[in-house]
């Protein structure tokens, strides 16, 4: 069964510097690896979809790649704000037709 | 863009009462997902559908059922609420159009009492 692990479960950085937000998972053979951002009180936001085949995906500040034979996906946030604040998911799709398995997250304070 | 919006954002129900949780997208979507989170428990699968009239039962099924008669709804009902049901709701959808990239609605916060 496929399990996602994100460690730290929190993270305080001061602004402007650059993270790494790290996600495990147990099965390689996944299908894709999506990150979502989540506001208290709020949906998830999908920030980047990798592919199986793809090793990184990048949008604007954020970079995240993707290393299936060890299980393993960062979320690298440049330049971090304030407005950065927020709890970040990861989570992953099995081969075929099947739900995403999510990571419990890692909630991050970017300090002004 | 695609929009996935949700009937309510909250909502208080009494015990007892049946409750519906409407979701609807607006981009022919075909899977369609219902979750709910709390905190310290993460998000927990309730049931999903992978097309019109499809379900399955997600990782916590019990005192739930869903309905998807069209391929841009997916309800949720509560056939019976109880205070154990209070939550905050989350719906979600995919499809091939946007490479299965899944997208979440706003959530509704139900409240049992």
């Amino acid at each position: 069964k496929q399990e996602v692990t994100q460690i730290p479960a929190a993270l305080s950085v001061p602004e402007g510097e650059n993270l790494v937000l790290n996600c495990s998972f147990t099965d390689s053979a996944i299908y894709n690896l999506q990150w979502f951002r989540q506001d208290p009180g709020k949906g998830l936001t999908s920030l980047l979809l990798i592919q199986s085949s793809q090793r990184e995906q990048t949008s604007g500040r954020l970079n995240a790649s993707l290393d299936k034979s060890s299980g393993r996906s960062t979320l690298y946030i440049a330049a971090s704000q304030p407005g950065d604040s927020a709890t970040y998911l990861c989570a992953v799709r099995n081969s075929g037709n099947t739900p995403l398995v999510f990571g419990k997250g890692t909630r991050l304070s970017v300090i002004a | 863009d695609v929009k996935v919006t949700q009937s309510s954002r909250y909502l208080v129900k009494r015990t007892g009462e049946k409750v519906f949780l409407e979701c609807v997208q607006d981009m022919d979507h075909e899977n369609m997902f219902w979750y709910r989170q709390d905190p310290g428990l993460g998000l927990r699968l309730i049931y999903f559908s992978y097309d019109v009239k499809m379900k399955e039962k997600g990782d916590i099924p019990e005192g739930y059922s869903v309905s998807r008669e069209k391929k841009e709804r997916f309800s949720l009902i509560l056939e019976s609420a109880s205070t154990n049901q209070t939550s905050m709701y989350l719906c979600a959808s995919r499809g091939f159009r946007q490479g299965y990239e899944q997208y979440f609605g706003p959530g509704t916060r139900l409240t049992v009492t």
